[in-house]
């Protein structure tokens, strides 16, 4: 089963500054990886997918990269809804589907 | 427009069974898989199983094999997951959500807005 590692736990930032959000793989899973946005009391949304190709809403704000174990989530200026509970998902080995276990951005 | 409508919350005592609906709108039901996801209270996102509308196989997680059945009725668009021998620790929300990608290789997109299912005595 493929682990999927998330760093930081708690990202406390400013509106406006720019958010890093880390995702490891426990193996190569390539480029087949999703970011999820979740707010709360809401059901998951999802951002990414293929590592890197924004879905269709997303703001280009957000962006992704990395493949093989490490990958990264980039949000460039944030906004007020941009605060929620970020995650990743590989679906290159599989079953499971395998989550990491989130990022809370928050407010600073 | 995509839509994907669960039942409504649910209260369960120790050892019952419990059976929550995904009703799927605005594309092919035939076309997509359909992806269960647990999310209990203040934690993460874990894998339940899926379902091959095309030809009703379904796929579980280690975790959940055994309790889980997954199903899919194309005569109403309609998946199911049921899950039983409840005990305390299945209190979550249960999302349902649609697999894109090539072949099994799925990402979710969208997702059900989400069941509570809650177990106590």
């Amino acid at each position: 089963e493929i682990v999927m590692t998330q760093s930081p736990a708690t990202l406390s930032l400013s509106p406006g500054e720019r958010a890093t959000l880390s995702c490891r793989a426990s193996q190569s899973i390539s480029r087949n990886l999703a970011w999820y946005q979740q707010r709360p009391g809401q059901a998951p949304r999802l951002l990414i997918h293929g590592a890197s190709t924004r879905a269709t809403g997303t703001p280009a704000r957000f962006s992704g990269s990395g493949s093989g174990t490490e990958f990264t989530l980039t949000i460039s200026s944030l906004q007020s809804e941009d605060y929620a509970v970020y995650y990743c998902q590989q679906y290159k080995n599989w079953p499971p589907y395998s989550f990491g276990q989130g990022t809370k951005l928050e407010i600073k | 427009d995509v839509q994907l409508v669960q039942s409504g919350a649910e209260v369960k005592k120790p050892g019952a069974t419990v059976k929550i609906s995904c009703k799927v709108s605005g594309y092919p039901f035939i076309d997509y898989y359909i992806h269960w996801v647990q999310q209990a209270p203040g934690k993460g996102l874990e894998w339940v199983g899926l379902v091959d509308p095309g030809d009703g196989e379904s796929l579980y997680a280690e975790k959940f094999q055994g309790r889980v059945t997954i199903s899919a009725d194309t005569s109403t668009d309609t998946a199911y997951m049921e899950l039983s021998s409840l005990r305390s620790e299945d209190t979550a929300v249960y999302y349902c959500a649609t697999g894109i990608g090539e072949l099994q290789d799925h990402w979710f997109d969208p997702w059900g807005q989400g069941t509570l299912v809650t177990v106590s005595s």
